[in-house]
């Protein structure tokens, strides 16, 4: 699987948009990108994954480049709450999860 | 919908027993269960993938006599520490992937805090 590159952390103001990169400039044509966050003490809660088109749900965006060679998951108002790690995978279909040391976002109020 | 759910969620027990973690998919069947573990200030680290009514996979360095899995059924695994000792004191995070498999997501449990004393 692909390796991906995050920042270590990040800071976002409450009611903000929180946008978080992530290079994975060695994807390959069969490989997803997947985003999953961590709050303190809590299992990894799933957010979003996708291929090669934009994605959005109820809980965020993401913006895959042309190319695939990065990617971006925008959490359209950042809360509090969304404060946690997020990590960013790229992995086949049917491959196993392996994660990285993500990004700390801290939502500010 | 895809809700994991995972206990006890904290344990403490002495050193020399053995501890089982169940881990049970609630609304969706789960061909394929994964068991992590992370220490403290680190990220996950897979130790184990289980396929319903097979053995399961152990990742290098993982030892399967001493971290025993059992994926029965297409809703339950469970992971058993045997003769647990304080450095396998870590968070143990199960997670389950619905039958559709492929790029579907993997859905996390809330972790089990194991402390041995």
């Amino acid at each position: 699987d692909a390796k991906t590159t995050q920042p270590t952390s990040m800071d976002c103001a409450e009611g903000r948009a929180a946008n978080l990169p992530c290079n994975h400039s060695t994807i390959s044509g069969n490989e997803y990108v997947y985003w999953y966050r961590q709050i303190h003490s809590q299992g990894p809660q799933y957010i979003i994954h996708g291929l090669k088109n934009n994605e959005t749900n109820e809980m965020a965006s993401l913006i895959i480049t042309e190319d695939r060679k990065s990617s971006t998951l925008i959490l359209p108002h950042a809360t509090l709450r969304d404060t946690a790690v997020y990590y960013c995978i790229v992995k086949t279909s049917g491959s196993r999860l392996t994660f990285g040391e993500g990004t700390q976002l801290t939502v500010n109020p | 919908g895809a809700v994991v759910s995972q206990h006890p969620s904290w344990v403490i027990c002495k050193s020399g027993t053995s501890v089982k973690i169940e881990c049970r998919s609630l609304d969706f069947q789960a061909t394929t269960m994964f068991w992590y573990r992370q220490f403290p200030k680190q990220s996950l680290m897979l130790m184990a993938t289980s396929n319903e009514g097979s053995k399961a996979t152990y990742e290098q360095g993982v030892e399967k006599d001493k971290f025993l899995i059992n994926h029965a059924s297409l809703t339950l695994s469970t992971l058993t520490v045997t003769s647990a000792h304080p450095e396998d004191s870590s968070f143990y995070i199960c997670s389950a992937r619905s039958e559709g498999g492929g790029n579907q997501p993997q859905h996390f449990g809330d972790g089990t805090r194991l402390s041995i004393l």
